[in-house]
């Protein structure tokens, strides 16, 4: 079944440590898109990518990094310069930017 | 930073009832505007996608029109059903950019 794999679903992790959080597809998908929700609040861009070995920085991406070495992997890094890492973190890819995009379960962050 | 507005916040109808959801997007520089359905504990998916002024679409009882002169499209779902409680989203993508901005969602609950 083609589709896009958030791991894992929940995470926690003790203040001060860096976390990855994984996202694969096997949809083909050129663009792949980080996104952070908090309580009240819509979906927040944190990265995109169009294509392989580029990304863009969103509208919050201070304090976490990532990399798109292969088409299909979209890793996200929250580094212990993120204030406030607790959230509820989305990946979703595309066809292309501007196209329908498929969305991953989900990973909820806990930082302690 | 884009602003994608969504009203109302939420909304409680009765088994039966049809009703209507607003997006409020920039009017310059529109690609395209997206809608999704996320249901809890699932991944938020397509709905529609919108790209041209004028459009209307149709998916069973839920359908959507888009102004981008102006700025806004509506989502109606007619005779609401219980299994249509979610959060609705609109998505609005400028350029040729291609990120998707999400607004804060309609949270929908229908009461049987």
């Amino acid at each position: 079944d083609g589709g896009i794999t958030q791991s894992p679903k929940y995470l926690f992790r003790k203040e001060g440590q860096n976390v990855t959080l994984s996202c694969e597809q096997n949809l083909n998908h050129d663009a792949m898109y980080w996104y952070r929700q908090d309580p009240g609040q819509g979906l927040r861009l944190i990265y995109y990518s169009q294509i392989v070995n580029d990304f863009q920085k969103g509208d919050i991406a201070e304090g976490y990094s990532v990399s798109r070495e292969k088409k299909e992997s979209f890793p996200l890094t929250v580094t212990s310069a993120q204030k406030n890492p607790t959230a509820f973190y989305l990946c979703a890819s595309s066809i292309e930017g501007g196209t329908e995009a498929f969305f991953g379960q989900g990973t909820r962050l806990t930082v302690v | 930073i884009l602003n994608v507005e969504q009203s109302p916040q939420s909304l409680h109808v009765q088994e039966g009832d049809s009703t209507n959801f607003t997006c409020s997007f920039p009017s310059s520089n529109f690609y395209a505007l997206h809608w999704y359905r996320w249901e809890t504990a699932k991944s938020p998916e397509a709905l529609f996608v919108m790209t041209l002024n004028g459009d209307e679409k149709k998916k069973g009882r839920i359908s959507a029109t888009l102004n981008t002169k102006e700025g806004y499209s509506y989502l109606y779902i007619k005779g609401s059903q219980p299994e249509d409680s979610a959060t609705y989203l609109c998505a609005f993508i400028g350029g040729s950019q291609g990120n998707l901005i999400f607004g804060k969602g309609t949270k929908l609950s229908v009461k049987p």
